[in-house]
């Protein structure tokens, strides 16, 4: 069965500071990776999503890469702003079903 | 621009009780989806469905139900609500044509069992 695994659960870091987040997941059948921003008390954001045969997608500062061999996914936010603090979830697309299977995310904050 | 609506934001409601989640979409997608989302353990799906009038099991249907009898409106029922329901209930829609199978959510419902 497909467990999707977000670590650090939490990350505080300065402004300005270049950061990855990290999504790994155990089954690699997977037909993409989505990243997702949520806000406190708010619904979800999509921000990348990346095909199974994609290895990065760039949007603005944010940069989402795929590795399905190691079954890991990263998500590198450059130069952070505070307005970047918030909680990033990674879901995985199963090749199967076309279900998401989600990360417990991380939540970020960014310090000014 | 997808839109996706949740008939509440925020709702409080008593144990034992009826409780009634609509989420309609406007971009006429084929397929509805509802989670909820707790501390710690990420997105969960209740219950989906691809058609109208057709659902599918989640991994956490037991104690929901749910109805669509509109394409754009799919509704979550709780028949008798517990505190352990307590959660953030997300709805989301996608369509088939959308190669990514790219999910659109709506804002949430936070609801809280007392």
């Amino acid at each position: 069965k497909q467990e999707v695994t977000q670590i650090p659960a939490a990350l505080s870091v300065p402004e300005g500071e270049n950061l990855v987040l990290n999504c790994s997941f155990t089954d690699s059948a997977i037909y993409n990776l989505q990243w997702f921003r949520q806000d406190p008390g708010k619904g979800l954001t999509s921000l990348l999503l990346i095909q199974s045969s994609q290895r990065e997608q760039t949007s603005g500062r944010l940069n989402a890469s795929l590795d399905k061999s190691s079954g890991r996914s990263t998500l590198y936010i450059a130069a952070s702003q505070p307005g970047d603090s918030a909680t990033y979830l990674c879901a995985a697309l199963m090749d199967s079903n076309y279900q998401l299977i989600w990360g417990a995310g991380t939540k970020l904050i960014i310090k000014p | 621009d997808v839109k996706v609506t949740q008939s509440s934001r925020y709702l409080v409601k008593r144990t034992g009780e009826k409780v009634f989640l609509e989420c309609v979409q406007d971009m006429d997608h084929e397929n509805m989806f509802w989670y909820r989302q707790d501390p710690g353990l990420g997105l969960r799906l209740i219950y989906f469905s691809y058609d109208v009038k057709m659902k599918e099991k989640g991994d956490i249907p037991e104690g929901y139900s749910v109805s669509r009898e509109k394409k754009e409106r799919f509704s979550l029922i709780l028949e008798s609500a517990s505190t352990n329901q307590t959660s953030m209930y997300l709805c989301a829609s996608s369509f088939w044509g959308n190669s990514a199978y790219e999910q659109y959510f709506g804002p949430g419902t936070r609801l809280t069992v007392t």
